[in-house]
């Protein structure tokens, strides 16, 4: 099975200032025939299910704020919040649909400083 | 709108047995694959399984293999859970899904509280 470990587990921001998250998967979840990674971010606030930001890698959802990107590609991936706003803090999770099982990243903890 | 509402949800004791729901509306279920994720207690997401939108094809995580049993009922856009020899460390929320293109999941219910205790 494919294992996702984020990184930090944790982390304070300044409103205003950056946020980046880390993804790094246990093999590569790039798919050579269409060269396309299969990782999704999601975002989950307290008391509330997880909220689908980012796909592809780096895909944004329909609605999903701009300030919320995504990148990278094989093992290594990064999710930034440009400019950190109150209403983000939340947890937020990888996940890779490589194959017929997927798996989740521990998840990272994104708090206001 | 889309959207897809678990229900099922109750305490039952180790060993015992549970069928979760989830109903669907709003978009083309027999269309579409959908995923059962479960959270158990302050914990993190952890994928339980897939069906295709015909129902030949379903997928499990290793420790619910032979435990749980997934279905779908494209006439009434219905997906099931059916969850038997349940031990403790299957307690959890346990949401449905959506599950778009090759596998990201776009539309999540509220999910439903499952609790195996004596």
């Amino acid at each position: 099975d494919i294992v996702m470990t984020q990184s930090p587990d944790s982390l304070a921001v300044s409103l205003g200032e950056r946020a980046t998250i880390n993804c790094k998967s246990s093999q590569s979840i790039l798919y050579s025939s269409n060269n396309n990674n299969y990782l999704a971010w999601y975002q989950q606030k307290p008391r509330q299910p997880p909220k689908l930001l980012i796909y592809w890698a780096s895909t944004r959802e329909s609605g999903v704020p701009d300030r919320f990107s995504g990148s990278g590609s094989g093992t290594d991936f990064t999710l930034t919040i440009s400019s950190v706003q109150a209403e983000d803090v939340a947890v937020y999770y990888c996940q890779q649909y490589y194959g017929t099982s997927f798996t989740f990243g521990q998840g990272t903890k994104l708090e206001i400083k | 709108e889309v959207q897809v509402v678990e229900s099922g949800g109750d305490l039952v004791q180790p060993g015992g047995s549970l069928r979760l729901s989830c109903a669907a509306s709003g978009f083309t279920f027999s269309s579409t694959w959908m995923t059962w994720v479960r959270q158990a207690p302050g914990k993190g997401l952890e994928w339980v399984a897939n069906i295709k939108q015909d129902g030949s094809e379903k997928y499990y995580l290793d420790s619910v293999k032979g435990r749980f049993t997934v279905s779908r009922d494209n006439a009434k856009n219905s997906l099931h859970l059916q969850m038997n020899s349940l031990r403790a460390e299957d307690t959890a929320v346990y949401y449905c899904s959506t599950f778009r293109g090759n596998g990201w999941l776009d539309s999540w219910g509220q999910g439903t509280l499952v609790t195996v205790s004596s």
